[in-house]
């Protein structure tokens, strides 16, 4: 099975604090994503790495920045975290390819005070 | 650019009754099209994919699509539902150009069956 774990299911962090949001699979997947769900707001993408030290924004990179040194892991980084960024993080990853179906991480659920 | 849109914010439904989820998508490109479901506090999970082929398509826990081009639709729909299938079930095309790769997704249906 394949298997995307994230570091933590529930965070509480302080406005200001810089926070790192974990997330490792198991499957030599090439893709990894970094999404953001909100209420009536569904999926929204951050931020994308189709290898090794490569990134690409997604549709709301403000506010993070994301690190992948090793293949099997992503890490969502926010510099210095704000209330509005209390939302749930879901880590995806994939095959490269077009027909490949992304699998995605429990979440992890942030509140921000 | 693709987008997706799905219908109902929230659908109430009794136990073993019929339902449909309604998506429907624009793309000026070759469509491949997804749903998920996502049960309460967990992650999103692959209930069935469109990529070329059959229109109709069949997933897991008796759930199928129907790929309409002419309507630009992905109706998911299940004829009869359990308590058990209340999650909610998110709608997604695979973005092109400069998000190729990305699945661009709907803002989900909250299904709730009641029994």
């Amino acid at each position: 099975d394949v298997k995307v774990t994230q570091s933590s299911r529930y965070l509480v962090k302080r406005t200001g604090e810089k926070v790192f949001l974990e997330c490792v699979q198991d499957m030599d997947h090439e893709n990894m994503f970094w999404y953001r769900q909100d209420p009536g707001l569904g999926l929204r993408l951050i931020y994308f790495s189709y290898d090794v030290k490569m990134k690409e924004k997604g549709d709301i990179p403000e506010g993070y920045s994301v690190s992948r040194e090793k293949k099997e892991r992503f890490s969502l980084i926010l510099e210095s975290a704000s209330t509005n960024q209390t939302s749930m993080y879901l880590c995806a990853s994939s095959f490269s390819g077009t027909y490949n179906e992304q699998f995605f991480g429990p979440g992890t659920r942030l509140t921000v005070l | 650019a693709q987008s997706v849109t799905q219908l109902d914010s929230q659908v109430p439904v009794f136990e073993e009754a019929p339902v449909e989820l309604r998506c429907n998508y624009s793309s000026s490109v070759s469509v491949y099209l997804f749903w998920y479901v996502q049960y309460p506090n967990q992650g999103l999970q692959l209930l069935l994919k469109y990529l070329s082929g059959s229109t109709l398509v069949k997933g897991i826990n008796g759930f199928e699509a129907e790929f309409n081009k002419s309507q630009t639709s992905f109706h998911l729909r299940k004829p009869s539902v359990h308590i058990s299938d209340t999650a909610e079930y998110f709608c997604a095309v695979r973005g092109w150009g400069g998000s190729q790769g990305n699945l661009i997704f709907g803002k989900g249906t909250k299904l709730s069956v009641k029994p």
